[in-house]
């Protein structure tokens, strides 16, 4: 069974500033996918960026980066120049490719508040 | 395009009764997958359709369950509700799950007096 833990319930940071979530993660599949989930107060879930573990390159979307170390099992995601909506629930998410598993394993989430 | 539409968005009810959620999901997409968020367990998957097809089943007790239809769209049922189903019931669709983005809905917030 896949496992995604988040160590960091809370988190907070001034606007402008960088800030990075911690998330490990722990399977015995070669081939999968990572994610981060963004969670806006009372809004829907959106996705953040996307990881293919075959690739050793570390995603990037616009202001937001990982850093993915497979032999690790750790997958941190970056926020640059944070703004105030990225005041949000941050979910890291895992789900091996192929197979006939048909689920999300999400750690349970870091509330990230940034400030004025 | 519409998004993933899920009703109804808030609803109350009493111990022992049942409830069901419906969820629409995003026109071309066939997976759909339920998803319990409480505050302590945080987001736990209770099932995933495809084509009217229960694919995976979460650690949920039998009160809990779901069907899809020939639309895509897809409803779940919690029977004899206890106390501890007081939730926010997250449906999200995708085209096939395969590579794992999921589009959400705003979700059903069900609390249980």
């Amino acid at each position: 069974a896949q496992t995604v833990t988040q160590s960091q319930p809370e988190m907070s940071v001034q606007e402008a500033e960088t800030v990075t979530l911690s998330c490990t993660y722990d399977t015995s599949e070669s081939n999968y996918y990572l994610f981060w989930y963004k969670q806006p107060p009372s809004r829907q879930m959106i996705l953040v960026i996307r990881q293919e573990a075959y690739k050793q390159q570390n995603a990037t979307e616009n202001r937001f980066s990982v850093n993915f170390q497979k032999a690790a099992k750790s997958f941190s995601l970056k926020i640059s120049d944070s703004q105030l909506g990225d005041t949000a629930m941050y979910f890291c998410a895992f789900i091996p490719s192929g197979g006939s598993n048909y689920k999300l394993t999400f750690g349970k989430g870091t509330l990230l508040t940034v400030n004025p | 395009k519409a998004g993933v539409t899920q009703t109804p968005r808030y609803l109350i009810k009493t111990r022992g009764q049942q409830v069901t959620l419906s969820c629409s999901p995003i026109s071309g997409h066939r997976s759909v997958s339920w998803y319990q968020q409480t505050p302590g367990q945080g987001l736990q998957f209770l099932f995933e359709y495809f084509s009217e097809t229960q694919r995976n089943k979460g650690n949920f007790p039998g009160r809990f369950s779901g069907r899809q239809f020939s639309n895509s769209r897809s409803e779940m049922n919690v029977s004899t509700l206890e106390l501890g189903d007081s939730a926010l019931y997250l449906c999200a669709s995708s085209l096939a799950l395969v590579s794992g983005e999921l589009f959400f809905g705003e979700g059903s917030r069900l609390t249980v007096l």
